[in-house]
């Protein structure tokens, strides 16, 4: 595996579901970011997590729930959502968090449906 | 506040048509102004960074420029690959990126 990978890349859940989305880095970097992409709406920032350590969660509803076991891995949980929530969700990494050089790599993302 | 502006919203070639792509801003402290190129059903794949007024950058057909208000991505005789939504994003002082919508690129063979 190369590059930043998303998994699933689909996913219909009700609203009383719970469910996990993964992201996983292959490029040695040190900061991962979830991002919702809704159509026709610019990307918004979710979370931010530099070290494994979050430093950004940009008022998030608290039915989404991030994870970062360590620099290569990050999750998000997800639980009670509304139909409002169905968007493409985007796992990007980068060097460091707080660089003002380095560059994002996103997955493919993980289109999700909720009913 | 910081924001990101794009035009058009979509923009229809025939392809060898040459045309631009702009991204207006307006941030505090510009720390670069980036490009991608974002396929349905795919995540944004990265083509620039300009870091300063004045900087140009090229990659095939597409040349990246950058004033102090905005940015225009030239596409040169585009191909119908060429098709696809760019996306401009500004790192603000907090090192975050602010997004425009995209501009849905349709290239006509």
């Amino acid at each position: 595996e190369t590059g930043v990978t998303q998994t699933p890349r689909h996913l219909v859940m009700g609203m009383t579901n719970k469910k996990s989305l993964k992201c996983e880095q292959h490029l040695g970097h040190n900061a991962m970011y979830w991002y919702k992409q809704s159509a026709k709406k610019p990307l918004e920032l979710m979370f931010v997590y530099n070290f494994k350590e979050q430093t950004e969660n940009n008022s998030v509803p608290s039915r989404f729930s991030p994870e970062c076991p360590n620099s290569s891995h990050l999750f998000l949980h997800l639980h009670t959502l509304q139909p409002e929530d169905s968007a493409l969700y985007l796992c990007a990494s980068s060097p460091y968090a707080d660089s003002p050089t380095d560059t994002q790599y996103f997955g493919p993302g993980t289109r999700l449906t909720v009913l | 506040e910081d924001q990101v502006t794009q035009s058009p919203e979509a923009l229809r070639l025939q392809e060898g048509e040459s045309s631009s792509l702009n991204c207006s801003y307006t941030v505090s402290g510009l720390r670069g102004l980036f490009w991608y190129r974002q396929d349905p059903g795919k995540g944004p794949e990265f083509l620039f960074t300009l870091y300063s007024a004045g900087e140009e950058k090229e990659k095939e057909r597409l040349k990246a420029t950058l004033t102090k208000k905005e940015s225009f991505l030239h596409i040169t005789a585009p191909k119908p690959e060429d098709s696809a939504t760019y996306l401009c994003a500004v790192r603000a002082s907090n090192y975050q990126l602010i997004w425009g919508a995209g501009t849905k690129l349709i290239i006509k063979p």
